[in-house]
Order: structure tokens, then C-alpha cells, then sequence
């Protein structure tokens, strides 16, 4: 299971971009790359998930480079409500196989008014 | 709106007693996930539950867990006699078509 590294915490003010960079040097050729944002006592909730380059959908845009060795989780014009712990995982399922989506400790994100 | 359900939203219990966690999916799906998360504490990975039988399960799995879908729907976690380190929230989790989670709203157990 490729291990990744992101930094453990942001500041950040409302209406500005925050960038989360992720680094998964061992991703494999079949690992998708997902994100998870979690409020205090709620579960994760699925933001965003990609394979390669860009992908972009209502609440994020998540930028892959070519060598897939990191990614970058970008929130467009933070509030407030954007305060939470935001997740970066690689894995994948394997025809047949199991996987089992490990959470690491996140990246805390205090966005400041 | 949630993908999956969950009851109670918190329960509390004496040390020693069983505890039922449920899931409903909002729709069928085959593949689950159980995962809790003590207070402060990174979500930690319980048990993969896939057609009816366990798929994958960590070592906090032990003997006083067990999970089942009795009716097809619901899909229940159990803890057989509760510890207070036991104390957290349990989310329930369906798995999409890539690997992504869609987790429930939890439910806090708290055992004293």
C-alpha cells in the first residue's frame, strides 16, 4: 500500500486558495488517488478522486503531475466552514482482491476569518 | 444525504455489556466497511464486510466484534462486552466503484 505524506496542519483566510500537496512516491500503476474531508465528530466525506492530470468538480480541483509521485488538493476561496482535516489516500482494487482504505492523520485546515 | 445510515447516533452502555452499532445503505450495495475513531485518534480500519461474508479485518477485529447483514439490508457491527477503551465513534461505510468510501453520519459509543 503506497504510504503518503502531507503536512499536518494549514492556516488559511477566508477567501483565498488553499493548496494541499500530498506525496506518494510509490503509488503503483493502478492506485487511485482520493481525498476525504472530516468534520469533528463526523465520518470522512468523499471530495474528490483522480488518476491523472486534472480533475475539478463543484467543490475542489485535485492536480496530478505526470509522474503521479504527488498530488495537490486545491479548495477555491476558503470560508470558514472549510476548517476541517482533510485526507489524501492511494490504493486500489484489484480484480478479486480486497483493499482496505487506511487513513492517515491528515492535514488539519484552520481557515481564519 | 448520507449514503449509508446509521443508528443510534450515541449509545451509552455499562462496561461489559453488548452493544448493536446498524447500517442501512440508502441503496444495495455489496461492499462495507466498518471504521471507529477514538477521540483524537486517526480512523482506524475494522472490518470489510463484502457479499454477505467478512472480506478483510484488522487486528482491533478480536473475538468480541462481530459483524453480520441478517436481513440483507441492515448490516450491524456487535461488540459482545463492551471495554471502556471501546469508547468512539463507528462509522459504517459503502465502497464505490474505485475504491472511494462514502461513510455515514457515525454513531458515538461511549462505555462507562
Amino acid at each position: 500500500l503506497a504510504k503518503t505524506t502531507q503536512p499536518i496542519s494549514m492556516d488559511s483566510y477566508e477567501g483565498q486558495e488553499v493548496n494541499i500537496t500530498c506525496s506518494h512516491n510509490n503509488i503503483a500503476t493502478n492506485d487511485y488517488i482520493t481525498w476525504y474531508q472530516q468534520f469533528p465528530s463526523q465520518g470522512p466525506r468523499f471530495i474528490i478522486q483522480g488518476y491523472k492530470t486534472k480533475v475539478t468538480n463543484e467543490v475542489a480541483s485535485l492536480f496530478i503531475p505526470a509522474d503521479r509521485k504527488s498530488s495537490t488538493l486545491s479548495l477555491p476561496r476558503v470560508s470558514l466552514s472549510d476548517t476541517a482535516v482533510y485526507y489524501c489516500l492511494v490504493g486500489s482494487q484489484a480484480p478479486g482482491g480486497s483493499y482496505i482504505p487506511t487513513f492517515g492523520r491528515g492535514t488539519s485546515l484552520i481557515v481564519h476569518p | 444525504e448520507p449514503e449509508v445510515t446509521q443508528t443510534p447516533s450515541h449509545q451509552v452502555t455499562q462496561m461489559g455489556q453488548e452493544v448493536i452499532l446498524r447500517c442501512v445503505p440508502i441503496s444495495n450495495h455489496l461492499y462495507f466497511y466498518w471504521y471507529r475513531q477514538i477521540l483524537g485518534q486517526k480512523v482506524e480500519f475494522l472490518v470489510s464486510f463484502y457479499n454477505n461474508e467478512i472480506s478483510e479485518k484488522s487486528e482491533i477485529f478480536d473475538d468480541q466484534f462481530s459483524v453480520e447483514r441478517p436481513d440483507g439490508s441492515n448490516f450491524t457491527l456487535k461488540i459482545r462486552s463492551t471495554k471502556l477503551e471501546d469508547s468512539a465513534m463507528y462509522f459504517c461505510a459503502r465502497r464505490g466503484p474505485t475504491g472511494e468510501l462514502f461513510f455515514g453520519e457515525g454513531s458515538r459509543l461511549t462505555v462507562l
